[in-house]
């Protein structure tokens, strides 16, 4: 089945610099990857999406890298806030499964 | 307001006393799916479902059990708790697996 990583899974960056978070996957089959923020008490938020058929997406401050040759995708958050503190999560799936499968987060403290 | 509701938010019990943990949506959704979190380990799915009377194993189903009788509702069973599931648990709802879901708010689960 399909594996997921994560790193790091521990980010401390200063507010106004930027944050990236990696994941690798294993099936090359996965054409769906979507990345989820998990706020303090709450469930995880999905916050970005992209697919095979597309290599980058932007949505104000975030951007989400696929590389479909190497098997790994990457958040990109700029211009960081205190409020994007919070754990973050990627996940990978396929047309054909029936689920997402979640890497082990990362948590992100921005620091004022 | 579109929504998964989990309950109860909290819940300590002893080894081997049967409890369930309802999950209802409002959205309508095919699609539902139960997830454990443990740190470091990310979400772990448990059960899914398909749709009314249809669900299947996830990765980790082990002491747990489902049912789907009504298209809004997917409660997870757990007939013996033992000290390993205590846990941090997620109910999802999305039409597609494939495509996001909303997450309830968890259920933290104690088992002593």
């Amino acid at each position: 089945g399909e594996n997921v990583e994560q790193h790091p899974s521990t980010l401390s960056v200063q507010e106004g610099d930027s944050a990236v978070i990696k994941c690798t996957y294993s099936d090359s089959a996965s054409n769906y990857f979507p990345w989820y923020k998990q706020e303090l008490g709450k469930g995880p938020q999905l916050i970005i999406d992209i697919r095979s058929n597309v290599g980058e997406k932007k949505d104000q401050r975030i951007a989400v890298t696929l590389n479909k040759t190497a098997k790994h995708f990457s958040l990109h958050i700029t211009e960081t806030q205190p409020e994007d503190s919070a754990v973050y999560f990627c996940a990978a799936s396929w047309t054909a499964g029936n689920k997402l499968t979640f890497g082990g987060g990362t948590r992100v403290l921005v620091k004022p | 307001e579109a929504q998964v509701t989990q309950n109860p938010r909290y819940l300590i019990t002893v080894t081997g006393k049967k409890l369930t943990v309802t999950c209802s949506q409002n959205m309508n959704h095919e699609y539902m799916s139960w997830y454990r979190q443990d740190p470091g380990l990310g979400l772990r799915q448990i059960y899914y479902s398909m749709n009314v009377e249809v669900t299947d194993k996830g990765d980790v189903p082990e002491g747990y059990k489902v049912s789907r009788k009504e298209k809004r509702n997917f409660p997870l069973i757990l007939e013996s708790p033992s000290p390993n599931q205590t846990s941090l648990y997620f109910c999802a709802s999305g039409t597609d697996p494939n495509y996001g879901y909303t997450f309830g708010s968890g259920t933290r689960l104690t088992v002593v």
